[in-house]
């Protein structure tokens, strides 16, 4: 299994406080993901990075900001939680743009 | 922008038995690569196959074969003597072959074994 490691792998929290996901891979891979699944939805991307300090927007990013100042780690920030955010957030990884991505195991964020 | 259609939400079949997913995608693009993860209960997304849009021969891998039609934008997983294991959501998901794009996924199909 690819070195992917998210945490926390679940959290409840209230809406309007700050919450940091974070990805963690010992594969040295330069592209890392974060998606969000929603029932009926699949899997969306919110925001990807091509390496250090690269980074660029998917299509659910609006709320969302991330990270990358190690090839190694990827944080996905929510400045201000909505509702809206309770979703499963999946990390993958890839180390080049022809090799399939791997997913770490989620993370469950509820935000009441 | 390319679309994933997985337009049976829920499939069943019966142990021992053979099973395909339907997926049809959209794209003006002409090389990509397709996927199928699956989904078990535990959450993790764990890669069945893939097939590169260049390639003509459909990838299989053990039980797990696709039918790859280009022309048709069609790609369907075959499950070749299910097992209760193969119990799970099944993804379709398209990718770009240009650069680091992302993959776009379909809806799921959750397929149930019967014992």
């Amino acid at each position: 299994d690819a070195g992917i490691t998210q945490s926390p792998r679940h959290k409840v929290t209230e809406t309007g406080t700050p919450v940091t996901l974070r990805c963690h891979q010992t594969e040295n891979h330069r592209y890392m993901y974060w998606y969000r699944q929603d029932p009926g939805h699949g899997l969306r991307l919110i925001h990807y990075s091509y390496g250090v300090k690269d980074t660029d927007k998917g299509e659910v990013s609006d709320g969302y900001s991330v990270s990358r100042s190690k090839t190694e780690d990827f944080l996905l920030t929510l400045e201000s939680a909505t509702s809206s955010q309770t979703s499963v957030y999946f990390c993958a990884i890839s180390g080049s743009f022809n090799q399939p991505q791997h997913f770490g195991d989620g993370t469950r964020l509820s935000i009441l | 922008a390319q679309t994933v259609t997985q337009s049976q939400p829920e499939m069943s079949v019966q142990e021992a038995e053979t099973v395909t997913l339907s997926c049809t995608y959209d794209t003006s693009e002409s090389d990509y690569y397709l996927f199928w993860y699956k989904q078990p209960p535990s959450r993790q997304m764990i890669l069945v196959i893939r097939q590169e849009a260049y390639k003509q021969q459909n990838a299989t891998e053990n039980r797990f074969s696709v039918n790859f039609q280009k022309a048709a934008k069609s790609f369907s997983l075959k499950i070749s003597d299910s097992q209760l294991g193969d119990a799970a959501m099944y993804f379709c998901a398209y990718r770009s072959a240009r650069g680091n794009e992302k993959l776009t996924f379909g809806t799921g199909t959750r397929l149930t074994i019967i014992p």
